[in-house]
């Protein structure tokens, strides 16, 4: 399966935690995005990532959170001293280029529930 | 605020009814995509439409992009129970960022 993978597919934190979350894009996809979904909402953007670089982090809260993508092994989404508020699922998504037309191809993503 | 809106948010509707769904802005978009999402799953993209007016057809589904690139509809024709799912759409208003609506529910009885 040449996908995007993302694990684990569940995690589960106590508040105070921290949760790593990982995401390997396609084969040949150097872009990765991350987005954070609530139950019944739609996907809202954390940040963009080139290889060794954030591209843009708009998205992501100042605190508690960061995203890298290193050369070699896959992104990592780490979120530090976990809250309630940040149970949701989170979403990775690669694309072979950059571009307002190029397709993002979506992992099955990973469901945080903070206890 | 969500900066797109799309509507009707659920739709429950019996196996070979026709069905719109819309997805409204005030903001103009370079593009715009169409996604289907089961329980459990990532978004799966449909479709994307790119020129003011453009008109794409898949099968049973047309989509449409508004002439000002400011809306999209999503028409299905004979609606089955696998099209059940949530449908998102998401506007791309400057470099690789996208903004996706809330989503529509569409639940298709057999």
């Amino acid at each position: 399966n040449a996908g995007v993978m993302q694990n684990p597919r569940h995690l589960v934190r106590r508040r105070g935690q921290e949760a790593r979350l990982r995401c390997s894009p396609m084969k040949g996809h150097s872009h990765v995005y991350w987005y954070r979904q609530l139950p019944e909402e739609g996907l809202k953007f954390m940040v963009y990532l080139q290889k060794e670089n954030i591209i843009d982090e708009s998205g992501m809260p100042k605190e508690r959170f960061s995203a890298e993508f290193p050369k070699e092994g896959p992104s990592i989404l780490r979120i530090q001293q976990v809250v309630r508020g940040d149970s949701a699922a989170y979403f990775c998504a690669s694309s072979l280029a950059g571009g307002l037309q190029e397709t993002q191809y979506f992992g099955p993503g990973t469901r945080l529930l903070v206890l | 605020t969500q900066l797109l809106e799309q509507s009707p948010q659920f739709l429950s509707i019996q196996e070979g009814e026709n069905l719109t769904v819309y997805c409204n802005s005030s903001s103009v978009f370079s593009s715009l995509q169409w996604y289907r999402q089961e329980p459990g799953e990532g978004p799966v993209l449909l479709v994307t439409v790119v020129t003011g007016g453009e008109v794409k057809k898949l099968k049973r589904l047309t989509f449409q992009f508004g002439d000002a690139r400011k809306d999209s509809s999503l028409h299905i024709t004979a609606a089955q129970p696998g099209d059940t799912g949530l449908y998102l759409c998401a506007g791309a208003t400057n470099f690789n960022k996208f903004y996706f609506g809330s989503g529509t529910k569409l639940n298709v009885k057999p």
